[in-house]
């Protein structure tokens, strides 16, 4: 069964600084891979998607990026942080499955 | 944008079963009824999912009316630890891409 990593857990950033928040899948090939934010007391906003190597879909316009530089990693960044940026990020994985989720990132930006 | 409505929120004695509606009038023939969780602070779980036919695993049965327009999850007998964010979510295809969220439902599972 697959298994998602997302680290760190928890991140106090300030305002302006960059972010890179890193998702290794383990136990599945060629994954789709997905990356959801979740403010306070909200649903899931699907942010980006992926379904190959280099190749990544934005769903909604943002002050963020992402990248997939193998086939089972998936980093999101940005250049600069905003307070908005502030929530519950999670990574997901699925292929000919349904998504399964990691623990996720508890960004909170100062 | 969300293609599924459920109640906001909902309390179950424990130990009895639990009946988490939802509503998706406008789902299509080639699309797939899923549910997860989501306990606070924690990624959502996968329960279950289903096309035309009732489903049951382990955790939850899934009954699907016959015009498919709505669903029952079922937790035969819940316990304090289903307490939880519930989220129905209908998708074209079993590899479920973009999955869209809503605010689901939450449940309250009462001693």
């Amino acid at each position: 069964s697959q298994t998602i990593h997302q680290w760190p857990a928890t991140l106090v950033q300030p305002v302006g600084s960059p972010l890179s928040l890193e998702c290794t899948v383990e136990g599945t090939s060629n994954p789709n891979l997905y990356w959801y934010r979740q403010a306070a007391g909200r649903g899931l906003q699907l942010l980006f998607y992926s379904v190959g190597i280099g190749q990544i879909s934005s769903e909604v316009p943002q002050n963020l990026s992402a990248s997939r530089p193998q086939d089972r990693q998936f980093i999101l960044s940005s250049k600069k942080l905003l307070l908005s940026d502030s929530g519950f990020y999670l990574c997901a994985a699925g292929r000919n499955q349904p998504q399964h989720f990691g623990d996720g990132t508890r960004l909170s930006i100062l | 944008d969300a293609k599924t409505t459920q109640p906001p929120s909902m309390d179950c004695a424990e130990g009895r079963a639990a009946n988490l509606p939802c509503n998706h009038s406008t789902i299509s023939g080639n699309e797939y009824v899923y549910w997860y969780r989501q306990i606070h602070s924690q990624g959502p779980q996968y329960i279950i999912h289903g096309l035309k036919n009732n489903e049951t695993n382990e955790m939850a049965s899934l009954i699907i009316t016959e015009d498919r327009k709505s669903s029952t999850l079922i937790l035969p007998h819940a316990t304090l630890r289903d307490t939880a964010v519930y989220y129905c979510i209908v998708d074209a295809t079993n590899t479920g891409n973009q999955f869209y969220f809503g605010t689901g439902t939450s449940l309250t599972v009462i001693p």
